[in-house]
């Protein structure tokens, strides 16, 4: 069965540190891992990876996918308020289908 | 303005009837997707529809029913037979890879 598990599942941290978020996966027929930053209501787009060893960045966050090792993941260095949200990996296997992880829940204290 | 909206904000359900949530786009994605989001939980897929009149069931799609009779619109209902309807539903759509989520709706059932 496929499944996708994120760990931690919540994490309280002060503004200025970093905080590394995991994905591990099993997933039959891999196409793309994708991450999302869900802050009330609608996920918004952060990430897509698809080749292992490339990480990719935007600002002070940046992710990394492991094929061999099957998981990835999510960093955020100099953390802001603003950054508190539920952070959530989804596996798209297939053509059209996504596995989303139950999510990490940052809150990140002024 | 391109997107995704969903109606209602917030719905309340008496136990036994049933509600029909609507999803519209207008960015011309072929496919579509339903999630149910539970507190502390990730998303899981109810129904996707890769294309008009095609729609296939996911993980947790008993007790509800969808149609895409246009490409704009992929309306879901959630009937009587779901035994435990309330929850915040999200709908998603796609170009191939990145989903693109709607605003959501929070059901409540009394």
């Amino acid at each position: 069965e496929d499944k996708v598990v994120q760990s931690p599942l919540s994490l309280v941290v002060h503004e200025g540190d970093t905080v590394t978020l995991n994905c591990s996966y099993e997933v039959t027929n891999f196409r793309s891992l994708l991450w999302y930053k869900q802050e009330k209501k609608a996920p918004t787009f952060l990430f897509m990876l698809t080749s292992s060893g490339i990480e990719k960045k935007s600002g002070r966050l940046s992710s990394i996918l492991d094929k061999k090792e099957l998981f990835s993941i999510l960093n955020i260095t100099a953390t802001q308020t603003g950054d508190s949200a539920v952070y959530l990996c989804a596996l798209l296997s297939g053509t059209y289908k996504y596995i989303f992880g139950t999510g990490t829940r940052l809150k990140v204290l002024a | 303005d391109g997107g995704i909206t969903q109606s209602p904000k917030y719905l309340f359900r008496k136990e036994g009837q049933n509600v029909t949530l609507s999803c519209e786009q207008n960015l011309n994605h072929d496919a579509m997707y339903w999630y149910r989001q539970d507190p502390g939980q990730g998303l899981r897929l109810i129904y996707y529809s890769q294309i008009v009149n095609d729609f296939q069931k996911g993980d947790i799609a008993e007790g509800y029913s969808v149609s895409r009779e246009k490409k704009e619109s992929f309306p879901l209902t959630v009937t009587s037979a779901q035994k435990n309807p309330t929850a915040f539903y999200l709908c998603a759509s796609s170009p191939g890879v990145e989903q693109f989520f709607g605003p959501g709706t929070r059901l409540t059932v009394l």
